[in-house]
């Protein structure tokens, strides 16, 4: 089992819907946890942290379910601009700044 | 915000040559970089953690004779992928983190570029 597992998509969403990702992870040890977002051939950028009681950001919102082991991103409104790669990245539980990084989930979104 | 910026973006080498990349962090103090590699679909996958001063930290399964690392200084990382093959081709990112960042780790790694390497 990976231990960062995603939907590699691709989603196709239309203009202005709302599309959620989710991503498991197997170390229940695990204490930090992070969307980031990459764009075709470009370096990952850091999207949002994702804290215990969920948290919002604009038009996105993040949360974290401990129990279950899953990490879940909400876009609302979505733009074109939307359109990326979204990386699903947990911290190894031996190193604060080691992370485990997800394949990532494709989002397309149509006009 | 902090800038990386990674060299060469792009590089075509034949089969057994050497190829340097390097990581520098132009506005920060970089004692920990990371070398990433990413094939395509896949995730990014963790091949050393570099602190300045000392020897890499080499994940399960990468060669450390065959990628050459080295952190000579705080804004400083080079990765040499010495008698580079086809499957050596991918995309090789680099990240650092911040000097200045203290004990707390918000997550945010400043990553170059990245370097798409393609061997022939």
């Amino acid at each position: 089992r990976k231990e960062v597992e995603q939907d590699p998509g691709p989603f196709n969403v239309p203009e202005g819907a709302t599309v959620a990702f989710n991503c498991t992870y197997s170390n229940s040890a695990s204490q930090s946890f992070f969307w980031y977002r990459q764009d075709c051939r470009k370096e990952p950028k850091l999207l949002m942290s994702v804290y215990s009681s969920g948290n919002e950001d604009g038009r996105f919102t993040a949360q974290l379910n401990r129990a279950s082991q899953y990490i879940s991103l909400l876009i609302r409104d979505s733009k074109l601009s939307d359109s990326a790669t979204y990386l699903c990245v947990v911290n190894k539980m031996d190193s604060n700044y080691q992370l485990i990084w997800g394949a990532g989930t494709k989002l397309i979104i149509k006009p | 915000g902090a800038v990386v910026s990674q060299h060469p973006s792009w590089v075509i080498c034949k089969s057994g040559t050497s190829v340097k990349i390097e990581c520098r962090s132009l506005d920060f103090q970089a004692t920990t970089m990371f070398w990433y590699r990413q094939f395509p679909k896949q995730s990014l996958m963790l091949m050393a953690t570099s602190n300045e001063g000392s020897k890499a930290t080499y994940e399960q399964g990468v060669e450390k004779d065959k990628f050459l690392i080295n952190h000579a200084s705080l804004t400083l990382s080079t990765l040499t992928v010495t008698s580079a093959h086809p499957e050596d081709s991918s995309f090789y990112i680099c990240s650092a983190k911040s000097l200045a960042s203290g004990r707390g780790f918000t997550g945010e790694l400043f990553f170059g570029e990245g370097s798409r390497l393609t061997v022939l």
